[in-house]
């Protein structure tokens, strides 16, 4: 199973609103990421978790909210998010980041947000 | 900013190989170089990457030159579901690295009938 499922799929919330996306894959992968997606832009990555730690932030504005519960969860909280923040929120999964070595990523269907 | 340099766009007749070259002219010796793509609206798929030697899979095959420059991503008989934006990435793990993948524009691959 090479599987990483996102939902929802779609979300529209307004600017006062608090919301959350949710990441899940089954492969025992010990990394996870999530990345933002503008229209007809290339993925930006946001953050990094191996073994359920924060381990990179891209400077990501505060009202993105990281959270991985478990190794096979990552959550997204959202919350005062500005209509700019619109697009398309993917997630994906590799195998434990340690060592040397090639690491494909996995990624789930997205999210699409629309801040209105 | 992304390390490598991709056509804007490319068409290939149905049937036919499908070549997608790649520039990585500042690729360090621990970097591999990764293939994705992403079917319109849909989250980007591993195809394949290499380090040194030329790498085959049921998808696609990676051709790396000898100096590692430059690469060349070969799907041999492309079909119309292979119509995808196609992205070449050099990445390495190493500390503060985490094996991050930077997307740069990537390639918008037609095939057509």
């Amino acid at each position: 199973d090479t599987e990483v499922t996102q939902t929802p799929k779609h979300l529209v919330m307004g600017m006062t609103n608090k919301k959350s996306l949710k990441c899940e894959q089954h492969m025992g992968h010990r990394a996870m990421y999530w990345y933002k997606q503008k229209a007809k832009k290339p993925p930006e990555l946001m953050f990094v978790y191996s073994y359920e730690k924060l381990s990179i932030n891209e400077s990501v504005p505060s009202r993105f909210s990281p959270e991985c519960p478990n190794s096979s969860l990552l959550n997204l909280h959202l919350h005062a998010l500005q209509p700019e923040d619109s697009a398309l929120y993917l997630c994906a999964s590799s195998q434990a980041i340690s060592g040397q070595g090639a690491y494909e990523q996995y990624f789930g269907p997205g999210t699409r947000l629309t801040v209105t | 900013d992304a390390k490598t340099t991709q056509p804007t766009s490319m068409d290939c007749a149905e049937g036919r190989a499908a070549n997608l070259p790649c520039n990585h002219s500042t690729i360090s010796g621990n970097e591999y170089v990764y293939w994705y793509r992403q079917i319109h609206s849909q989250g980007p798929q591993y195809i394949i990457h290499g380090l040194k030697n030329n790498e085959t899979n049921e998808m696609a095959s990676l051709i790396i030159t000898e100096d590692r420059k430059s690469s060349t991503l070969i799907l041999p008989h492309a079909t119309l579901r292979d119509t995808a934006v196609y992205y070449c990435i050099v990445s390495a793990l190493s500390r503060g690295s985490q094996g991050n993948l930077i997307f740069g524009k990537g390639t918008k691959l037609s095939v057509k009938p």
